[in-house]
């Protein structure tokens, strides 16, 4: 069975940085499409980036670009998202999602992992 | 970018009724169109996929339908335990992205 763990969530002051991890098991990982998806409190989920399965390809939504970095290293089954000059409107939780096998378009959003929160304050 | 909109906002329904919920897409998705169910503190789950297919483990009483700009998720009979949010979601082929609906809430009456 699929399963995802986030962890690296936690308090940071405005202009900081953090980076989460997403630990995989279950699933040939480097087989497979990751994305992050965050969750304002009280709010909807956005898509925040994706990434190919041999890292060749990422992609990000346009209100973190140039701030946040998805990556993954398939030997150790593990997403990252580094996360630089944060904001305040980029407190949520953060989720990691297994998706595409092999292409973007084969697969959903499915498992999510339990998430991460990432709190922006000072 | 293709907008997700879902409606109604909140649905207020009783256990055994059926449940029909909206998401129109502000152009054609195909069937290219899943469904999420997420309850309080819980990550979300998918419940449909590619508009009308139920994922594993998701009870019949779940059905999708629609294709092009409008959707629809219907519970046939409500349980309790299908008192949640529901979330929409497209993916978009190129460039590789996604957009998600804001939700519909399915409270108990």
């Amino acid at each position: 069975e699929a399963q995802l763990v986030e962890s690296g969530g936690g308090l940071v002051q405005p202009g900081g940085s953090l980076r989460l991890s997403c630990a995989a098991s279950g699933f040939t990982f480097n087989n497979y499409w990751m994305s992050w998806v965050r969750q304002a409190p009280g709010k909807g989920l956005e898509w925040v980036a994706n990434i190919k399965h041999d890292a060749s390809q990422k992609y990000y939504v346009d209100s973190v670009k140039g701030r946040f970095t998805i990556s993954r290293d398939n030997a150790k089954n593990s997403l990252y998202l580094q996360m630089n000059s944060l904001r305040a409107e980029d407190t949520a939780v953060y989720y990691c999602a297994k998706c595409g096998f092999l292409e973007w378009f084969n697969n959903w959003f499915d498992p999510w992992g339990q998430g991460t929160l990432v709190t922006v304050s000072s | 970018e293709i907008v997700l909109t879902q409606s109604p906002a909140t649905l207020s329904l009783s256990p055994g009724e059926r449940a029909t919920l909206s998401c129109r897409a502000s152009q054609s998705v195909n069937s290219y169109l899943a469904w999420y169910q997420q309850k309080p503190g819980q990550a979300p789950r998918l419940l449909i996929y590619d508009a009308s297919n139920r994922a594993t483990g998701i009870p019949a009483r779940f059905s999708g339908s629609g294709s092009g700009t409008d959707f629809t998720l219907t519970i046939s009979s409500l349980e309790p335990e299908d008192f949640a949010v529901y979330y929409c979601q497209q993916r978009s082929n190129w460039p590789p992205g996604s957009t998600f609906g804001q939700g519909t809430r399915l409270e108990i009456k």
